[in-house]
């Protein structure tokens, strides 16, 4: 349902871009983001609804934003600080059921 | 501040049973739904079960249904998954985690540290 790329890598200070592909069927839910740092929790970032549209969780900086165009959405990550070195999901829903894409681990230079 | 904090994990022999537990504060704790999330050790995110913030409506994976059973206690604040039968591939960290109630399901704003369930003889 939900598909991303396993790996994503920036230099530090710069902006990286993850995508999240809704499969057909599914193209205009919403979606959410978590983060997971090494070692922790996860952590939840934000709403991303398919008009582009988000919202950021409790304390999240607007570093952090989400868009999105067609079945993907996306998570843009601005001015990358060494903590921002995480997994990150995102997570859908139908039915009831919660469903996570494969996670993608995003690498500071 | 919300906090979440699971408890009960621990190693089980295959086959046997593990009753996990979810200590929930700092939010109005009946008014929401709650949902198990587990981690096999180096892999992803797995969705595990829900319950509705009424407890009436209960979801489970396909993986931990007929084996696993969520439900919640709005005096103690907390939300249980007993889990039977256990299996190997059943061995990771179980997080608890808020669930939003949006339009078809949930999404989880809130999460807690995770308890560690292995299961090996």
């Amino acid at each position: 349902v939900l598909t991303q790329s396993p790996s994503a890598s920036a230099s530090l200070g710069a902006s990286v871009k993850l995508t999240c592909t809704l499969s057909s069927g599914h193209s205009t839910n919403a979606i959410a983001w978590h983060q997971q740092q090494p070692g922790k929790g996860p952590r939840h970032l934000m709403k991303v609804y398919s008009d582009g549209s988000h919202n950021r969780g409790d304390g999240i900086p607007d570093r952090f934003s989400g868009s999105s165009s067609g079945a993907e959405r996306y998570l843009t990550i601005s001015s990358l600080q060494s903590e921002d070195e995480a997994d990150y999901y995102c997570q859908t829903w139908g039915t009831g059921i919660g469903v996570f894409g494969g996670g993608t681990r995003v690498t500071v230079l | 501040e919300v906090n979440l904090v699971e408890s009960g994990g621990g190693l089980v022999n295959p086959g046997g049973s593990l009753r996990l537990s979810c200590a929930a504060s700092g939010f109005m704790f009946s008014a929401y739904a709650m949902t198990w999330v587990r981690q096999a050790p180096g892999k992803g995110l797995e969705y595990v079960s829900s319950i509705s913030s009424s407890g009436k409506y209960l979801y489970y994976a396909d993986s931990v249904k007929g084996r696993f059973t969520i439900s919640k206690d709005d005096a103690k604040k907390s939300v249980f998954l007993q889990m039977n039968s256990l299996r190997a591939d059943d061995t990771a960290v179980y997080y608890c985690a808020r669930s939003n109630s949006t339009v078809g399901g949930y999404y989880f704003d809130s999460w807690g540290r995770g308890t560690l369930v292995a299961v090996s003889s």
